[in-house]
């Protein structure tokens, strides 16, 4: 079968880093997304890994290790707009298939 | 704003009904993809389609079915509803046709059945 795992919840400070981790099993894997979604709002894309490593975008970096089936989003400098829930999504035979989101809260 | 339009942003039917939610994609933008979103949940693949043409299935259901027509936009129709289909219903699209591209998602519509 097919299947991710993510926390479903994560607690930061406001200006501190944090790492959402998830981890999967499937077959026919081609690549890792990440999107946020606020509530109540649409998902909205970060980045995505097709190969091994680290990309950054900014104060967001995604990371992936295809042998260990598993990949990062870092969240560095938070800000209180960085709460939100985020969902890794793994591209398997021509879907889309979504962890159930980790939701990251954050205190000033 | 992602550019991409769903209508209606609320729908509120009673069981057995059928429904026809509505998505317009960004300009330019080839493919259309349909999401599930069960309360507080990721969400469910539901439909792929690129330039007019089927381009992948997820865990749709028989009783769920879609197009895109020429002019791009897409159609998603759900029948014989249960209590079981309320969810929020995403239209994304994006310019390719590999799900891993940037994928701009709609506002959504919130289906609740009765």
């Amino acid at each position: 079968g097919q299947s991710l795992e993510q926390p479903s919840e994560v607690t930061a400070v406001e200006g501190a880093i944090v790492q959402i981790n998830c981890t999967y099993q499937t077959s026919g894997f081609y690549g890792l997304s990440w999107y946020q979604q606020h509530d109540g709002g649409a998902p909205t894309f970060l980045s995505y890994n097709a190969l091994d490593g680290l990309e950054e975008t900014g104060r967001f970096s995604s990371f992936l290790s295809r042998s260990d089936s598993y990949g990062y989003l870092l969240l560095q400098e938070l800000q209180m707009k960085d709460s939100a829930s985020y969902f890794c999504a793994v591209g398997s035979n021509y879907q889309l298939i979504w962890g159930a989101g980790t939701k990251l809260i954050i205190k000033p | 704003d992602s550019g991409v339009t769903q209508t209606p942003k609320h729908l509120i039917t009673a069981t057995g009904q059928r429904v026809t939610l509505r998505c317009s994609p960004r300009s330019g933008d080839l493919s259309v993809y349909w999401y599930q979103q069960s309360l507080d949940q990721g969400l469910q693949f539901l439909i792929q389609y690129y330039n007019g043409e089927e381009r992948a299935k997820g865990n749709i259901l028989e009783r769920f079915s879609a197009q895109q027509f020429p002019d791009l936009h897409s159609e998603l129709n759900l029948s014989s509803l249960e209590l079981g289909d309320s969810a929020l219903y995403f239209c994304a699209s994006s310019v390719r046709s590999s799900i891993l591209d940037e994928q701009y998602f709609g506002p959504g519509t919130r289906l609740t059945v009765t």
